[in-house]
């Protein structure tokens, strides 16, 4: 089992639809997530950070749930420059150098007018 | 925007030529790191290091190695490129937390 595992895509959502991805990771231990943005042949960026409480950011939303090992992003009111690959992050255990970020594989996103 | 340079973006070169991939970054951070991604698929960690003359290899088994003489710069260095090398490298850097990391526009590698 792959230690973070998204849903496969692509997702194709007209302008102004609300889209939601989900992603499971298999290690209890993780401490730390996010869902960083990657547009076609670029470097991911920084999305949002998930927090235990959930997080809101303008049309963003991420969640966690512990419990169920599981994270989703909601995306409200969608725009075509929402199109891109969404990557599930999870911070794996700390080692004694430090932190390693585990990529999921991505969801890819293509918004249409 | 962030300040990770890479270069050079794209090389295209023949097999048992030794490469090196350049990475920098302005931002002080002390944390920095090398990924691989193959299109369509996940970004794998192969190297990492922490600050100057700390390095470690990351989950994906690699044959490149990496150096860490000064902070703001991370090569990465194959000895004699192979076809199973081509990729996109991706070079980044964090500060403390780890978690926000800042990625360079990556190094697209083809091996012929």
């Amino acid at each position: 089992r792959k230690e973070v595992e998204q849903d496969p895509g692509p997702f194709n959502v007209p302008e102004g639809a609300t889209v939601a991805f989900n992603c499971t990771y298999s290690n209890s231990a993780s401490q730390s997530f996010f869902w960083y943005r990657q547009d076609c042949r670029k470097e991911p960026k920084l999305l949002m950070s998930v927090y235990s409480s959930g997080n809101e950011d303008g049309r963003f939303t991420a969640q966690l749930n512990r419990a169920s090992q599981y994270i989703s992003l909601l995306i409200r009111d969608s725009k075509l420059s929402d199109s891109a690959t969404y990557l599930c992050v999870v911070i794996g255990s700390y080692n004694q150098a430090g932190t390693a970020l585990i990529f999921g594989k991505g969801t890819t996103l293509s918004v249409s007018s | 925007e962030a300040d990770i340079y890479q270069t050079p973006r794209y090389l295209v070169i023949g097999t048992g030529k030794k490469i090196t991939l350049e990475c920098s970054q302005t931002m002080g951070h002390d944390k920095m790191y090398w990924y691989q991604q193959d299109p369509g698929m996940e970004l794998h960690l192969i190297h990492y290091s922490y600050g100057v003359n700390s390095t470690e290899k990351g989950d994906l088994s690699s044959e490149s190695t990496v150096s860490r003489i000064r902070t703001e710069h991370f090569p990465l260095t194959l000895e004699s490129a192979r076809p199973s090398h081509t990729s996109q490298y991706l070079c980044a850097s964090s500060g403390l937390g780890g978690g926000t990391q800042y990625f360079g526009p990556g190094t697209r590698l083809l091996v012929l």
